[in-house]
């Protein structure tokens, strides 16, 4: 069964800082996908990025990138030049491609980015 | 591009009462699912649906809980007797098949059991 640990209910960071939010998964399954979701006051869960378990490079979107390491089975986000509308819970995910769709989720850090 | 909705967004029923939501994915999408999110939780997966056929269902579904899509567009998910413990959000979100395949998630349905 595949399971993703978040170990930091809340995390503070300075506006303009970088700051990395930590997941770690566990699976036995060889290809998986691992996901990092938004999802503000409001509700709605925010896709971030991807990381495909073959991918050799690390995935970035924008201000947001992944820290892969397999052998560690972390996935870590990296949020740079943090702004006040980053304030909101993340959300770590994991797709284990053995014939499920599902997402299994961590259970979120709160980003709280300071003036 | 519309995004996923979902209908209502706030429902505050009495216990024993059931309860139906609805879901309208992205109209190109063809997977359709069904996720609860307790207060301080992560959403947990309940159900998953390819065009209108309900592939995969959590334990988490007991036989109170039916989810249909029946012309493979919108859904709804109906909750029968409710309990206080059935009080949480429940997203919906769809995707495309890719190799990828990203679920876009609905605003949710927040639902209050007294």
């Amino acid at each position: 069964a595949q399971k993703i640990t978040q170990t930091q209910p809340g995390m503070f960071v300075q506006e303009k800082e970088a700051v990395t939010l930590d997941c770690t998964y566990d699976t036995s399954d060889q290809s998986y996908g691992l996901f990092w979701y938004k999802q503000p006051s409001s509700g709605e869960m925010i896709f971030l990025i991807y990381q495909g378990s073959y991918d050799e490079q690390n995935a970035t979107e924008g201000r947001y990138s992944l820290n892969f390491q397999k052998a560690r089975k972390s996935a870590n986000l990296v949020i740079s030049a943090s702004q006040l509308g980053d304030s909101a819970m993340y959300f770590c995910a994991m797709r284990a491609s053995s014939g499920s769709e599902k997402l299994v989720f961590g259970k979120g850090t709160k980003l709280t980015v300071n003036p | 591009d519309t995004g996923v909705s979902q209908d209502p967004r706030h429902k505050i029923t009495k216990r024993g009462q059931n309860v139906t939501f609805r879901c309208d994915p992205i109209s190109e999408h063809n997977r359709l699912y069904w996720y609860r999110q307790t207060l301080g939780q992560g959403p947990e997966f309940l159900t998953y649906f390819q065009n209108e056929a309900q592939l995969e269902k959590s334990r988490l579904l007991s036989d109170r809980f039916s989810a249909e899509r029946p012309k493979g567009s919108f859904s709804t998910l109906e909750i029968q007797r409710t309990e206080q413990g059935d009080s949480a959000m429940y997203l919906c979100a769809s995707s495309s098949r890719t190799s990828v395949s990203q679920q876009y998630f609905g605003p949710g349905t927040r639902l209050t059991v007294t």
